[in-house]
């Protein structure tokens, strides 16, 4: 079955970097679409980035884009963020996801990986 | 982009019908039938409900529906059972670049 797995939280100060991962398995990973969501602590779900099965297209959302790049690695099955000069408001938990037809772009999720900007 | 506008809490008792509306503008929910609903336990990942406004991913209980009439589409939980107390958000396909999320509606069973 699909799985996907993310890691790399923690906790990072203002202005700092940080690279998640997202390891995906259970399907064919270059033949899918994929995205980043995240969720502040007690907030909603806040979509953040997508990039097409072979990577020539990337989305972000408005407020990550300069600072966060999307990328993807399909010899590893494997999906990353690089996060840089973060801010406290990017405090979340981040997951990936699945996305398997533009009209069901978030069909599995990963458990989440916690990113913390503090001092 | 501004988030989708859902109701902040809806509640029933076991067996009641709800429904939650996630209202947009015609740049999100009312350019396309790209819409998507969320089911959100505490502590877990959200979960695919509903997708392309009315369409249920395999597996899902056939109590779950959903529609769509202008800018505003809807989740309607039938027969509501205890497990069904969750959040749920809301989502569309604003433009080809963007996606949307409504603020969560969280579900309560009395």
């Amino acid at each position: 079955q699909v799985q996907l797995v993310e890691s790399g939280g923690g906790v990072v100060q203002p202005g700092g970097s940080l690279r998640l991962s997202c390891a995906a398995s259970g399907f064919t990973f270059s033949n899918y679409a994929m995205h980043w969501v995240r969720q502040a602590p007690g907030k909603g779900l806040e979509w953040v980035a997508f990039i097409r099965s072979d990577a020539t297209i990337e989305y972000y959302a408005a407020s990550v884009k300069g600072r966060f790049t999307i990328s993807r690695d399909d010899s590893k099955n494997t999906l990353y963020m690089h996060m840089h000069s973060l801010r406290s408001e990017d405090t979340a938990v981040y997951y990936c996801a699945k996305e398997t037809t533009p009209r069901l772009p978030f069909d599995d999720w990963g458990q989440g990986t916690l990113v913390t900007v503090s001092s | 982009q501004s988030a989708l506008t859902q109701p902040a809490s809806v509640s029933g008792s076991p067996g009641q019908s709800i429904t939650i509306s996630c209202t947009g503008t015609s740049s999100d929910v009312g350019a396309n039938n790209a819409v998507s609903w969320y089911q959100q336990h505490a502590g877990k990942a959200p979960k695919v409900i509903i997708y392309e406004v009315s369409e249920r991913p395999s597996g899902v209980s056939a109590r779950f529906s959903g529609s769509k009439s202008g800018h505003t589409a809807s989740l309607t939980i039938s027969g509501l059972q205890a497990e069904d107390e969750a959040e749920y958000y809301c989502c569309a396909h604003a433009g080809i670049n963007h996606w949307v999320f409504g603020g969560g509606t969280k579900v309560s069973v009395l």
